[in-house]
């Protein structure tokens, strides 16, 4: 009984490609989050979905199209994928904000 | 300069020791201390949380906030090689909703 799950676990692809990471929480959770962490282990906040709705919308590029269907689900959609966009993307959902809790990564490589 | 500086590390401790784990940070909105536990290649999982000064403890983890000086720690006590991992520290305003700013993080090695 997995409290946030993300597929897929790996992603290596090729620059240029559209690539979607998909999550999904069982926790009954208002919020969802994505967060994008580096080579450095530096986590930070992309977007936040509160109730399907964005309220966490930080400086990143307008290739990375978040959508949620649903409470429960927040997908991550990337287009013309860069060597810069590899990382590990958590997705994390809370009740309280202080309180998140993250899913085991995607790690995205980009060749 | 980043709103939260953390240590990387690496910090390596025999088995049984006492491990003193600190972030500092430089906007004093911050009300909201969290402390994270990530495993290699796992997501990272809430361990401590705190409003405002003090200290809390949980177990072996004792996580304390000193405001004034804009510090934060965490203690383990009697380390176990399962506590190996990269601990990072996390801070909230209250006026910034979900939006949690994260130090770099310590990666922590105990020896058996």
């Amino acid at each position: 009984d997995t409290a946030v799950s993300q597929t897929p676990k790996y992603l290596v692809t090729q620059m240029g490609n559209d690539k979607s990471i998909k999550c999904e929480q069982n926790l009954g959770h208002d919020t969802m989050y994505w967060y994008k962490q580096d080579s450095k282990k530096f986590l930070k906040i992309m977007f936040s979905y509160n109730n399907k709705e964005l309220i966490i919308n930080e400086t990143v590029p307008n290739r990375f199209s978040p959508k949620s269907p649903d409470k429960a689900h927040l997908n991550l959609h990337i287009n013309s994928l860069e060597l810069g966009d590899s990382a590990v993307y958590f997705c994390a959902s809370s009740q309280d904000p202080h309180e998140q809790y993250f899913g085991p990564g995607t790690r995205l490589t980009v060749t | 300069q980043k709103e939260v500086e953390q240590d990387p590390g690496p910090l390596s401790v025999p088995e049984g020791a006492i491990v003193s784990l600190n972030c500092t940070y430089s906007n004093s909105a911050f009300q909201y201390f969290m402390w994270y536990r990530q495993y290699s290649r796992k997501g990272p999982e809430l361990l401590m949380y705190t409003y405002s000064s003090g200290n809390k403890e949980d177990g072996r983890f004792t996580a304390q906030v000193d405001k004034s000086s804009k510090y934060i720690s965490l203690f383990i006590r009697d380390s176990q090689p399962s506590d190996s991992a990269t601990y990072l520290c996390a801070m909230n305003k209250e006026t910034s909703g979900s939006r949690l700013t994260f130090g770099e993080g310590t990666q922590l090695t105990v020896n058996p």
